[in-house]
């Protein structure tokens, strides 16, 4: 069956380090996969796409790289802030239909 | 988040009840979905409708029916609700254009089912 795995294990992070999480995913062929940011209370809010055919893809701080051969997708968050702490969520589309299979998330703690 | 609203925020309920669990979006999008959201587990999509009259099953739509009385309106509803039902629902919209096939989520509603 399908399945996506993200970190469970909270990443704590100090102010400034580059905080890296990880989306791994097996039995899928995803055509594209978005990453989501989800606060305490809320809904998850669209952050990125990466493409299948894509190696990298950057949005201000953001950095998300996508390789298919591995099955895994790395986001990053450079010179993190504490309001960046909130639970990330990868995702995994195959067309433009917009159904999605979401991973648990991780969720990432920075502290000054 | 104010584009797609949800009510109830929060409900609790009996085991055997009917819940109805609302969504509205002034997003003018033709897409919504129903997800649910338990801890450990991520989202996981009950059902979908890309238009007014096309309604379509996710992965755990057992025990749920939905209604699209509108484009902005879709509804949850709960035929008879059981503890394992208690979860975090949310609705989302997404628009075919432009291709990012970004979802945009509502506020979600917190559901307890004793």
């Amino acid at each position: 069956s399908q399945k996506i795995e993200q970190n469970s294990e909270a990443l704590n992070i100090q102010e400034g380090k580059t905080a890296t999480l990880t989306c791994n995913y097996t039995n899928y062929s995803p055509a594209y996969l978005q990453w989501y940011r989800q606060d305490p209370g809320r809904g998850p809010v669209f952050l990125l796409l990466i493409r299948e055919n894509e190696k990298e893809k950057r949005k201000e701080r953001l950095k998300v790289t996508f390789d298919t051969t591995l099955k895994q997708s790395l986001f990053h968050i450079t010179a993190s802030q504490p309001a960046d702490s909130a639970t990330y969520l990868c995702a995994l589309g195959r067309d433009s239909w917009g159904k999605l299979q979401f991973g648990a998330g991780t969720q990432v703690v920075v502290t000054p | 988040d104010a584009d797609v609203t949800q009510t109830p925020r929060n409900r609790i309920t009996k085991t055997g009840k009917r819940i109805m669990l609302e969504c509205s979006q002034t997003k003018g999008h033709d897409r919504m979905y129903w997800y649910r959201q338990d801890p450990g587990l991520g989202l996981r999509l009950i059902y979908y409708s890309f238009d007014v009259k096309d309604i379509n099953k996710g992965e755990i739509s057992d025990g749920y029916s939905v209604s699209r009385q509108a484009q902005a309106k879709f509804s949850l509803s709960l035929e008879s609700a059981i503890p394992n039902q208690t979860a975090l629902y949310f609705c989302a919209t997404s628009d075919p254009q432009p291709s990012s096939n970004e979802q945009f989520f509502g506020p979600g509603t917190r559901l307890t089912v004793l």
